[in-house]
């Protein structure tokens, strides 16, 4: 059972334009969610989170917006780069899961194509 | 700040060998994970320690892989025998239970069993 899900496996877009990557869950228990970024042969690597009880986290380029009535949150990227070009991870923590502690449950990803 | 250090980075072995894979976390972090990435499943935790004891390894596949921590500084993921099934990247990261929930992930290291 995937609670965290990323529905489109790529996206690509062209550079200079906005990127929008998509992310939902089903576990209501979520309260803290997490964009990673992999590059080939790398490791994921954190690039801006927020809490639930915000609705927008901006960090330059980088916004995300949680809309928890829909379970659903997205990562805005403008203008959009070719170093952009990563494969994007979206992740979801629950304090008060069992066993939550700062445990994070990985959707599948969604690769990122930025053209010039 | 060296990051997290895994090795090794390749693993190429034959369907029925033990394969040891290592990890070095962060220094001061208290919690270090094991992931495994496939096409299909994306990223699956395996396990995870907090201050070196294993609270959850419900992702683990099966009895053939097995984890330790012995020290805070220190983890190893072991699978005995290995079969070609389990070919795949597998990353550690480790964080600070600080409330940011953030994890810090190795590089991976790329296991084929042939």
């Amino acid at each position: 059972d995937q609670q965290v899900k990323q529905n489109s496996p790529s996206l690509s877009v062209q550079e200079g334009r906005i990127s929008i990557l998509n992310c939902d869950y089903t576990n209501s228990m979520f309260d803290y969610f997490l964009w990673y970024k992999k590059y080939p042969a790398e490791g994921p690597t954190f690039l801006i989170s927020i809490s639930s009880i915000k609705d927008k986290n901006e960090d330059g380029r980088f916004t995300v917006f949680l809309n928890k009535s829909a379970k659903h949150l997205s990562l805005h990227i403008v203008p959009s780069q070719p170093g952009d070009s990563a494969v994007y991870f979206c992740a979801a923590s629950g304090r008060g899961l069992t066993g939550g502690g700062n445990k994070l449950t990985f959707g599948t990803g969604t690769q990122l194509k930025v053209e010039l | 700040d060296a990051g997290v250090i895994q090795s090794p980075r390749h693993e190429v072995t034959e369907m029925g060998q033990e394969v040891t894979l290592r990890c070095k976390p962060i220094s001061g972090h208290n919690s270090l994970f094991w992931y495994r990435q496939t096409m299909m499943r994306g990223l699956e935790l395996l396990i995870y320690f907090n201050n070196n004891v294993p609270i959850d390894d419900s992702g683990m596949p099966e009895d053939r892989f097995s984890a330790k921590m012995p020290n805070a500084s220190f983890s190893t993921l072991k699978i005995q025998p290995s079969e070609p099934r389990d070919s795949a990247v597998y990353f550690c990261a480790s964080s600070l239970d600080d409330g940011t929930d953030t994890q810090y992930f190795g590089p991976g290291t790329r296991l084929t069993v042939l």
